[in-house]
């Protein structure tokens, strides 16, 4: 297993198109989480799941976000009508079981705005 | 509610030369930290961790980091700087058993030859 991936590693769009990120887990890994890295900050926590089911959501994710993970794999992240202050880098990382087991970080997903 | 604060947003050390890493965190309980760097197009690594125990831990790359409860700190050291340390480094605490991360906004390392 090469680590987790996400594609694609950059997007550039106009304002108000939809756009879905998708993100692959080490496999085996039953934790997935999304965090947004804007320029000059540390990543924040946008979302996470346990297998399939998605347990927390930070009120950073607005109703135009929305996250899956489907049969507890691979994941995608949507975000309806983008906002140039969507524009970000959008990291997933997994993670083995519960806890705090280290999370792997794929190299992330820039988007850009325009 | 939890949060990081990492002091300095640039730091230039020469090579060979020391380095700390400043961290101070803000959690109502025995926190779970993390240090990890971040180099230009790659992914966050984790450089260590701690849980609980001995308050100084070891991580990979040469780094350690000392755990102080009374002054809410987690700074990061490194006795001997490489050229390839530069990057960015971000101090973190897990936020709750669902193992969420709350970062920091990083420190920018440059070494100069």
């Amino acid at each position: 297993d090469t680590g987790v991936s996400q594609n694609p590693r950059h997007k550039i769009t106009k304002r108000g198109q939809n756009v879905t990120f998708r993100c692959d887990p080490i496999s085996e890994h039953n934790r997935l989480y999304w965090y947004r890295q804007t320029l000059g900050q540390g990543p924040e926590f946008l979302t996470y799941f346990q297998n399939e089911a998605q347990l927390e959501k930070s009120r950073l994710l607005s109703d135009r976000f929305s996250a899956e993970r489907p049969k507890g794999s691979f994941s995608t992240l949507e975000i309806q009508r983008t906002e140039q202050g969507d524009s970000a880098m959008y990291l997933c990382a997994s993670s083995l079981s519960a806890g705090f087991d280290e999370q792997f970080f794929g190299p992330g997903t820039r988007l850009t705005v325009l | 509610a939890q949060s990081v604060t990492q002091p300095d947003i640039h730091i230039t050390v020469s090579e060979g030369a020391s380095l700390e890493l400043r961290c101070n965190y803000s959690y109502g309980a025995t926190p779970y930290l993390f240090w990890y760097v971040q180099s230009p197009g790659q992914g966050l690594q984790l450089l260590l961790k701690y849980f609980s125990g001995d308050t100084l831990v070891q991580g990979i790359k040469g780094f350690e980091a000392e755990f102080k409860r009374s002054q809410s700190s987690f700074n990061l050291r490194k006795p001997s700087v490489h050229w390839s340390d530069a990057a960015e480094y971000f101090c973190a605490v897990g936020a709750n058993q669902g193992g969420k991360l709350i970062f920091g906004q990083g420190t920018e390392l440059s070494v100069k030859p």
